[in-house]
């Protein structure tokens, strides 16, 4: 067990809705980062926030937004979904002083699938 | 645009065989490699890691190469168990203070025979 948590573990929803996927990180972690998983696209890096700011950008598609709250719980915003955004979706966060070492530690995961 | 690329996409290995998965990197700006191992069901585990300035390291059975100049790594699995089939991504990054976004490779799904 890593220590970071991610809710819901699966969902299921259909094209043109939007969800929200929530990650708490690991007690004292400041960083939190998030991941696409999928099968063709591989696993990508989406964002980084660092104690509330938003800190790097991937590959993150304008229809998707995220932010950290003041308890460090971060959380995936995905609006108008499409087909191709079923995948799964992975948060992982990094201590403070341990970030330029570069350990991350993964949550289990979301898995979307969008009908 | 593929920075880190990954071979074999997947590998069969008897017990107590070696397992030896490569990996090739393009932005000479990447400072810290890294290998994940995942399970079916799971998150990605840090597994191994490695910064340029040294060409291999050990831990336990798990070690990696480092070519600098070739700008290859490899993760070499001796005496491979069947807890060792998952996937194995190679990872690549720049460490800075503000954090570091880890650029994967395409994956390896090991398959440990017994």
């Amino acid at each position: 067990d890593s220590g970071v948590t991610q809710t819901p573990k699966h969902l299921i929803t259909a094209t043109g809705q939007r969800v929200t996927l929530r990650c708490s990180p690991r007690s004292g972690d400041l960083s939190v980062y998030w991941y696409q998983q999928s099968l063709d696209q591989g696993l990508q890096f989406l964002i980084q926030y660092y104690n509330g700011e938003e800190r790097a950008k991937g590959n993150i598609l304008e229809r998707f937004s995220a932010q950290q709250f003041p308890d460090l719980h971060s959380e995936l915003n995905l609006s108008s979904l499409e087909l191709g955004d079923s995948a799964l979706y992975f948060c992982a966060s990094s201590t403070r002083g341990r970030e330029a070492q570069g350990e991350q530690f993964f949550g289990p995961g979301t898995r979307l699938t969008v009908l | 645009q593929q920075q880190v690329k990954q071979s074999p996409q997947s590998l069969i290995v008897q017990k107590g065989g070696i397992s030896i998965i490569n990996c090739a990197y393009e932005n000479t700006a990447f400072d810290y490699f890294p290998w994940y191992q995942q399970f079916p069901g799971k998150g990605p585990a840090l597994l191994i890691a490695i910064r340029p300035d040294v060409s291999e390291k050990k831990e336990g059975r798990f070690t990696i190469s480092f070519n600098k100049s070739a700008k290859q790594f490899s993760l070499h699995i001796m005496d491979s168990q069947p807890g060792d089939s998952a996937t194995y991504f190679c990872a690549a990054s720049i460490l800075q203070a503000a954090g570091n976004k880890l650029t994967f490779g395409g994956g390896t799904r090991v398959l440990v025979k017994p």
